[in-house]
């Protein structure tokens, strides 16, 4: 079945450092990929979306670029704040709505000043 | 707009105590689901309803019910508690059509003993 699977945490980072998390998928077909971010006490938010392959979802200095190739989703951003500071869950689906979500196990981001 | 509301925050339930879990929304989306996280586990769809009257299993429904009598409202009902029903749930809406972006609301976090 399909799956994702994201980097273990957490990352601890200094403020300005450059931030990657790796997301792989497993799906038939041609899935839409989504990051997700939850802060803390909070439910999930979406950041940045991905809906065919070669595109780039960016949000909030946030991005990933779908590649189907490597199957990957992976999420960057080149200058972390201490506000960054939260969980971040890869996500796909089959489905053209958008729905039925399959999420990674969320990676934990704790950025320091 | 208040968005996705849930109902309550927190809760704790004894072994076999039966209970509902509200989530209502306000944008008039057709599709509303619920998922629990549990740690390490990312979040795990329990059960969804593309519209009123229509619902569906996920990927972890046993041992929950749901209803979809009105677009709002989408509540998930325990019917006999168990511990390893203890865990955060988060009820999410969204357009059924070319949305891709689910809200989330702020989440019910339930501990069974």
């Amino acid at each position: 079945g399909d799956s994702v699977t994201q980097m273990e945490g957490p990352v601890t980072l200094s403020e300005e450092a450059f931030l990657t998390i790796n997301c792989t998928y497993t799906a038939t077909g041609y899935p839409s990929l989504f990051w997700y971010v939850q802060y803390p006490g909070e439910g999930l938010q979406l950041l940045l979306k991905a809906t065919k392959a070669d595109d780039k979802g960016s949000n909030k200095g946030f991005e990933a670029t779908y590649r189907k190739e490597t199957t990957s989703f992976h999420l960057e951003k080149g200058s972390v704040q201490v506000s960054d500071s939260a969980v971040y869950f890869c996500a796909l689906t089959r489905n053209q709505a958008g729905t039925a979500l399959i999420f990674g196990k969320g990676t934990t981001l704790s950025v320091s000043s | 707009n208040a968005g996705v509301t849930q109902t309550p925050k927190f809760q704790v339930l004894k072994t076999g105590q039966s209970m509902t879990l509200q989530c209502a929304q306000d944008m008039n989306h057709e599709y509303m689901s619920w998922y629990r996280q549990d740690p390490g586990m990312g979040l795990r769809l329990i059960h969804y309803s593309v519209g009123a009257g229509i619902t569906d299993q996920g990927e972890v429904p046993n041992g929950y019910n749901v209803s979809r009598s009105t677009t709002e409202d989408f509540p998930l009902r325990l019917l006999s508690a168990a511990p390893s029903q203890t865990s955060v749930y988060f009820c999410a809406s969204s357009r059924v059509v070319s949305s891709y972006e689910q809200y989330f609301g702020p989440g019910t976090r339930l501990t069974v003993t």
